[in-house]
């Protein structure tokens, strides 16, 4: 079965950092893109990160302005999105995806409070 | 950037047919991507390049897409439709990819 497994958020104050996660299985994980896409609380998809099969291409969201990085270990069939300076409007359950978006996690929710 | 504007909402009677739109510039030049999302629940993609269905995806499901409107039809529709819709594309200029602003159905 094709799954895919988010973990590491929490609660973080205002200027703090978070690491989340992705586990990938039943899939050739290094044949795929994948996705991080985030939802604010009764707010629209948004599409965050984009990172190539060999991790050589990357794409962000303009409006993460340089504060996260994604990257992926396929040794470890795991994606991964390094979330710094954290703003309250990044508050967001945060989704990803593999590419073509056919398959999704159950996402993992991101709280900025002070 | 690219924006793609959807209706905020779309009320359709059981067993009619919904339209739900997708506007955004020269978007007929660009693949859409439509997703269904319930609530709580992760999104499904229920059409891809434009009118094509993932397997296990009903017929009922189905898209078009020219000039500067995509569409998601519902034919059909059941209780189980209810849900919010989301068109996608890729923005080859930015490198970007995009969300449409959602539309939810509603099955009166």
């Amino acid at each position: 079965e094709v799954q895919l497994v988010e973990s590491g958020g929490g609660v973080v104050q205002p200027g703090g950092s978070l690491r989340l996660s992705c586990a990938a299985s039943g899939f050739t994980f290094d044949d795929y893109a994948m996705h991080w896409v985030r939802q604010a609380p009764g707010k629209g998809l948004e599409w965050v990160s984009l990172i190539s099969g060999d991790g050589g291409s990357i794409y962000y969201a303009d409006s993460l302005k340089g504060r996260f990085t994604i990257s992926r270990d396929n040794s470890k069939n795991s994606l991964y999105l390094q979330m710094n300076s954290l703003r309250t409007e990044d508050t967001a359950l945060y989704y990803c995806a593999k590419h073509g978006m056919d398959v999704w996690g159950q996402g993992t929710t991101v709280t900025v409070s002070s | 950037s690219y924006v793609l504007t959807q209706p905020p909402s779309v009320s359709v009677a059981p067993g009619k047919t919904a339209r739900i739109t997708c506007g955004g510039n020269n978007i007929g030049s660009k693949s859409v991507h439509w997703y269904q999302q319930k609530p709580g629940q992760a999104p499904v993609l229920v059409v891809y390049d434009d009118s094509d269905r993932p397997s296990g995806i009903p017929e009922r499901f189905s898209g078009s897409n020219s000039g500067n409107t995509a569409t998601l039809t519902i034919s059909r529709v059941e209780a189980g439709d209810e849900a919010d819709y989301y068109c996608q594309v890729w923005d080859s200029s930015s490198d970007h990819y995009v969300f449409g602003t959602g539309t939810k159905v509603t099955v009166l």
